[in-house]
């Protein structure tokens, strides 16, 4: 089975500019999470979503940023203006929560952004 | 709130050796689960190992076991007989199953093994 898939891999923009990172959950899969990792502050939840509907966002910085899940395979998190400080590796999650289970959170291969 | 603490920020083990990676944990939760991801070079996140607060066996996966004492707060993650592609950075993560369900992680620990 096919893991969690972002795109693109790498990103370098200029500051100022749109930027949006697509994620494809695991199949089946029914929690979408996605992370931002940083040297300064480390892994941290930027928002998670639930059967599409978004759960928790108070990790999103500020309204520059939005994550949209617009069907069960599909996800976005689009920051506008861009800024420097938001380079970072962005990390697209997602688990699946059947009881009994461990409810693990598998990890896409992340997107490297770059604002200049 | 829950925090995650790795005091090791490097550790260097031989091939073949044994090591262990340290983790404790907070939480007023007593429903919990804990998580050992791998970061290599590369930058994915590895799923390793979990551990629920109520499992009485400690958890092992192949190479991988979690030495989970509950009292003392700590999941400490040990991995036998180390190979040169263990070297990475490791995280341990938390998350409660009574309401969030986001992980908290830890600020990781770097492993060297060398030959």
């Amino acid at each position: 089975d096919a893991g969690v898939i972002q795109s693109p891999r790498h990103e370098v923009t200029e500051m100022g500019q749109e930027v949006t990172l697509r994620c494809k959950p695991i199949s089946g899969h029914d929690y979408l999470f996605w992370y931002r990792q940083t040297m300064m502050r480390g892994l941290e939840l930027l928002i998670y979503f639930n059967n599409n509907v978004p759960i928790d966002d108070s990790g999103m910085p500020e309204d520059r940023f939005s994550a949209k899940m617009p069907n069960a395979s599909f996800s976005t998190l689009k920051i506008q203006p861009s800024e420097p400080r938001d380079s970072a590796v962005y990390f697209c999650a997602s688990s699946f929560s059947l009881p009994g289970t461990t409810d693990t959170q598998y990890f896409g291969p992340g997107t490297r952004l770059t604002v200049l | 709130a829950q925090k995650i603490t790795q005091t090791q920020p490097g550790m260097f083990v031989q091939e073949k050796e044994a090591v262990t990676l340290d983790c404790t944990y907070d939480t007023s939760d007593q429903s919990y689960g804990l998580f050992w991801y791998k970061q290599p070079s590369s930058g994915e996140m590895i799923f390793l190992i979990y551990q629920g607060s109520y499992d009485e066996q400690n958890a092992t996966e192949g190479r991988y076991s979690l030495n989970f004492q509950k009292a003392r707060k700590s999941a400490n993650l040990v991995i036998s007989a180390s190979q040169l592609g263990d070297s990475a950075m490791y995280f341990c993560a938390m998350r409660d199953f009574t309401g969030r369900r986001a992980l908290t992680f830890g600020s990781g620990t770097r492993l060297q093994v060398q030959p």
